[in-house]
C-alpha cells in the first residue's frame, strides 16, 4: 500500500537558521497538506496545498513559513529563521478527494536550539 | 470553526479490559478518522468513518453523525495499544482536519 514519507525523522537546528522539511506524496493525491504538534499538544493545521498553490492556512501559518512542490514528487516546508518555539513534530498529509481518505506521514521531530 | 472533544482525557487500563474512547464534534463532518499516536510520536491511521460502524481485529469504531459523535472501541487491550488516540474531523467548508485534544491511554501489564 502507497504511504507518505517524510525527511528528515529528526532535525536539530540552531535559532535564526532555516530548514527545509521534505515530504513525497501518495503519487495520485491531488491535495497536501502540513500540520505541527507541539510536544504534549494537539495535532494543528498549518497549510493545506492543492493545483500548485495553497488553498487554505492557518493563523500559525505566518510568513516565517513556506510550502512549495518544487518537482511532481516532492512537497516542501520551508522555515525561514527558526525559533525556540518552532520545536515541534511536523506532519505531512495528501488526500485524493474521491475517497475522502487523508494519509498522514510519520512526521518530522523539529529541535530549534 | 468545528470544534471537537474528546473523553476521557486520560485512562489506565489493566491489559485484557476493554474501553470506549469518546469524540464529540459541533458540526455536521464530511471526514472522520481516528489515529493512534505510538511512543515515537508516529500518527497510525485507525479509521476512516464519517458515518457508520467499521471493525478491524479487536478495535471497533462507530460515528453516529446525526447526533455528532463518534466512538472508538477497544477490547482485550494489549499493552501495546498504550498512546495517544486522536479523532480529527473535516467540516463540510474545508479540506483539512480538526484534531480533538486526545485521550492518553496506558495499559498496564
Amino acid at each position: 500500500e502507497p504511504e507518505v514519507t517524510q525527511t528528515p525523522s529528526h532535525q536539530v537546528t540552531q535559532m535564526g537558521q532555516e530548514v527545509i522539511l521534505r515530504c513525497v506524496p501518495i503519487s495520485n493525491h491531488l491535495y497536501f497538506y502540513w500540520y505541527r504538534q507541539i510536544l504534549g499538544q494537539k495535532v494543528e493545521f498549518l497549510v493545506s496545498f492543492y493545483n500548485n498553490e495553497i488553498s487554505e492556512k492557518s493563523e500559525i501559518f505566518d510568513d516565517q513559513f513556506s510550502v512549495e512542490r518544487p518537482d511532481g514528487s516532492n512537497f516542501t516546508l520551508k522555515i525561514r529563521s527558526t525559533k525556540l518555539e518552532d520545536s515541534a513534530m511536523y506532519f505531512c498529509a495528501s488526500s485524493d478527494p474521491g475517497t475522502g481518505y487523508d494519509n498522514f506521514g510519520p512526521g518530522t521531530r523539529l529541535t530549534v536550539t | 470553526g468545528i470544534q471537537v472533544e474528546q473523553s476521557p482525557p486520560d485512562l489506565i487500563l489493566q491489559e485484557g479490559a476493554n474501553s470506549t474512547l469518546r469524540c464529540n464534534f459541533s458540526d455536521s463532518v464530511n471526514n472522520l478518522q481516528w489515529f493512534h499516536q505510538n511512543p515515537w510520536g508516529q500518527l497510525i491511521n485507525l479509521f476512516y468513518i464519517p458515518s457508520g460502524t467499521k471493525q478491524n481485529g479487536r478495535l471497533s469504531a462507530t460515528t453516529v453523525a446525526t447526533e455528532r459523535y463518534s466512538l472508538l472501541y477497544i477490547s482485550s487491550s494489549q499493552t501495546t495499544d498504550s498512546g495517544v488516540y486522536f479523532c480529527a474531523v473535516t467540516d463540510n467548508y474545508g479540506q483539512n482536519f480538526v484534531f480533538g485534544p486526545g485521550t492518553r491511554l496506558s495499559v498496564l501489564p
